[in-house]
């Protein structure tokens, strides 16, 4: 069963408006949670993590929300650039499974200029 | 650059065959994660390992078995080949936990066909 959904699978965005990336979990276990860049045919690029003890992370134009009640997370871009078109991917893990991780099938963003 | 890498980058083969994937994680990082991507079942987990020993299983399949070695580095070894086994499949190593940060970094993966 998906246990990480990101029920977008596209989004279109203009250069210099927010991206903003949805994500909901099922699994109440997961306590760590990142997201994903990805190219076709080349592998994940790590962009950014939060642990459920917070509830927000920044990093330049990304930032990361946390909403546990919810148990959903959002990967706001500021300001979308045109080479931030990809599919991004979200991911959840836990300690007790080595922190592997469940990812969800991902959004397609493109950034139009 | 992540700082993984894998071997090789394609690989053709036929349905039945056994076929090696090779992994060098990140210096320093001592767990390996291997993952498959496929077009209906997008990234999946398959096994991790730490510091040369098994710590998680996922969806991997019993024709397919990994190891890790004492220099860290890792082979996914896929046996009895069938055309669905036709995937991307990644390698992805972490520090695992060094300042409470788990996030793990891929290789370039390695596309195997199955005719």
């Amino acid at each position: 069963d998906q246990q990480v959904k990101q029920n977008s699978p596209s989004l279109s965005v203009q250069e210099g408006r927010i991206s903003i990336l949805n994500c909901d979990y099922t699994n109440s276990m997961f306590d760590y949670f990142l997201w994903y860049k990805k190219y076709p045919a080349e592998g994940p690029t790590f962009l950014i993590s939060i642990s459920s003890i917070k509830d927000k992370n920044e990093d330049g134009r990304f930032t990361v929300f946390l909403n546990k009640s919810a148990k959903h997370l959002s990967l706001h871009i500021v300001p979308s650039q045109p080479g931030d078109s990809a599919v991004y991917f979200c991911a959840a893990s836990y300690a007790n499974s080595g922190y592997a991780l469940n990812f969800g099938k991902g959004t397609s963003l493109l950034v139009t200029p | 650059d992540s700082g993984v890498t894998q071997t090789p980058k394609h690989l053709i083969t036929a349905t039945g065959q056994r076929v090696t994937l090779r992994c060098s994680p990140r210096s320093g990082d001592l767990s390996v994660y291997w993952y498959q991507q496929s077009l209906d079942q997008g990234l999946q987990f398959l096994i991790q390992y730490y510091n040369g020993e098994e710590r998680a299983k996922g969806n991997i399949l019993e024709r397919f078995s990994a190891q890790q070695f004492p220099d860290l580095h890792s082979e996914l070894n896929l046996s009895s080949l069938e055309l669905g086994d036709s995937a991307l499949y990644f390698c992805a190593s972490s520090a695992h936990g060094t300042s409470g940060r788990y996030e793990q970094y891929f290789g370039p993966g390695t596309r195997l066909t199955v005719t």
